[in-house]
């Protein structure tokens, strides 16, 4: 069966220091794989995406992610983390080939910045 | 480009009546749409899928009679909440599906409280 895991429910990070937000999936397909950012009260925008190739991603806002296929993973990325980027991160993965196109969500980590 | 919209941004009902939710892609044409549901601190919960032109397919568990889903367009799709009761009460998000992409692209929301 398809999930997503997302271990950590709430990070902590100081301004400035580096940031990884881990993400692992089971999926019996070939995988595509996303990480979305929701602000409070928002809906969610996508950071980066991975569907094949460089399994290392750029995507807006800094942020990076590398696809680990022997570990079943994704995990986010940043050097450098800046207040605004508090709010909560979802990791999502579909199929490839998948017809009607259907993600399916990890249940997000609520990132916290201290300045 | 990208964008979707949800209308209204929030609403408040009475218990019983119906309320009309409308998701738009404003610049590219959608062929799949969803619709989700998501309760304080919790990941999205997928309600249905849409396509343009064909009934909705809803999650187990999702009374069809209950959330009516129109999707009459490539750019339009519909959630209607009828005989709305307060345990309704939830922030629903859209997203919608470019026809030649596997990403969803978010809507902000729509808070819906029934009192």
């Amino acid at each position: 069966a398809q999930s997503v895991t997302q271990p950590d429910i709430h990070i902590t990070v100081s301004e400035g220091a580096s940031l990884e937000l881990r993400c692992n999936y089971s999926y019996g397909a070939t995988p595509y794989l996303f990480w979305y950012v929701q602000s409070p009260g928002q809906g969610l925008q996508l950071l980066l995406k991975y569907f094949s190739g460089d399994t290392l991603v750029q995507g807006i806002k800094g942020f990076e992610a590398e696809f680990k296929r022997s570990q079943s993973s994704f995990n986010l990325r940043k050097p450098s983390v800046h207040w605004s980027d508090a709010a909560e991160y979802f990791c999502a993965v579909g199929a490839l080939g998948s017809t009607l196109g259907r993600l399916y969500f990890g249940r997000g980590t609520q990132l916290t910045v201290w300045p | 480009g990208a964008v979707v919209s949800q209308h209204p941004s929030w609403v408040i009902c009475k218990s019983g009546t119906s309320v009309k939710i409308e998701c738009r892609s404003l610049d590219f044409q959608a062929t799949t749409m969803f619709w989700y549901r998501q309760f304080p601190k919790q990941s999205l919960m997928l309600m249905a899928t849409s396509n343009e032109g064909s009934k909705a397919t809803y999650e187990q568990g999702v009374e069809k009679d209950k959330f009516l889903i129109n999707h009459a367009s490539l750019t339009l799709s519909t959630l209607t909440v009828t005989s709305a009761h307060p345990e309704d009460s939830s922030f629903y998000i859209c997203s919608a599906r470019p026809e030649v992409a596997y990403e969803q692209y978010f809507g902000p929301g729509t808070r819906l409280t029934v009192t």
